[in-house]
């Protein structure tokens, strides 16, 4: 059965400062990975989808990697803003058609 | 992008009335959807899979007389929390694919429902 974990579980930091989030799951054979945003009582936002024969992708301030055989992936996010502040959650399906596992959270406080 | 919305956003109960919640894929044909629920601090966890035409899919632990899905066309699927009790009450997250979008396995999520059972 496949369990994401995502470290660290809280993250506060200072406006500007580049940071790292944690994924990493349990079973290497994924289709892709997704990294997800969730403001505190709503919906989730796709930020990015690295699919399984990718090592990253980028949009904007933010670059997820992608190491398929350690089980791992990372957010980076440069230049951090308070409106960066939020909850990221990591997924991944087993496959295309499956639904997703999520881990349960980073939830970054960008301070200004 | 395809659109995900939900109805309603918000919806308070008394404990043993039933609610119905309304998934609906706004700008593509969804053969299946997700339900997605999530309690405070936790993380969004897989109810049941909703596919149109057949019977759904329940995850472990999951009572599918409780939580009642129909997908009774390719753009909406209904979950319905029947008897509904206090510990019922939480955050229901629906999703989609969009199975037209070749190359991509993007989720499309709705922005959710909170449910409160007084």
């Amino acid at each position: 059965k496949q369990e994401v974990t995502q470290i660290p579980a809280a993250l506060s930091v200072p406006e500007g400062e580049n940071l790292v989030l944690n994924c990493s799951f349990t079973d290497s054979a994924i289709y892709n990975l997704q990294w997800f945003r969730q403001d505190p009582g709503k919906g989730l936002t796709s930020l990015l989808l690295i699919q399984s024969s990718q090592r990253e992708q980028t949009s904007g301030r933010l670059n997820a990697s992608l190491d398929k055989s350690s089980g791992r992936s990372t957010l980076y996010i440069a230049a951090s803003q308070p409106g960066d502040s939020a909850t990221y959650l990591c997924a991944v399906p087993n496959s295309g058609n499956t639904p997703l596992v999520f881990g349960k959270g980073t939830r970054l406080s960008v301070i200004a | 992008g395809a659109v995900v919305s939900q109805h309603p956003s918000r919806v308070i109960c008394k404990s043993g009335t039933s609610v119905k919640i309304e998934c609906r894929s706004l700008d593509f044909q969804a053969t299946t959807m997700f339900w997605y629920r999530q309690f405070p601090k936790q993380s969004l966890m897989l109810m049941a899979t909703s596919n149109e035409g057949s019977k759904a899919t329940y995850e472990q632990g999951v009572e599918k007389d409780k939580f009642l899905i129909n997908h009774a066309s390719l753009t909406l699927s209904t979950l319905t929390v029947t008897s509904a009790h206090p510990e019922d009450s939480s955050f229901y997250i629906c999703s989609a694919r969009d199975p037209l979008l070749a190359g991509t396995d993007t989720q499309y999520f709705g922005p959710g429902t909170r449910l409160t059972v007084l």
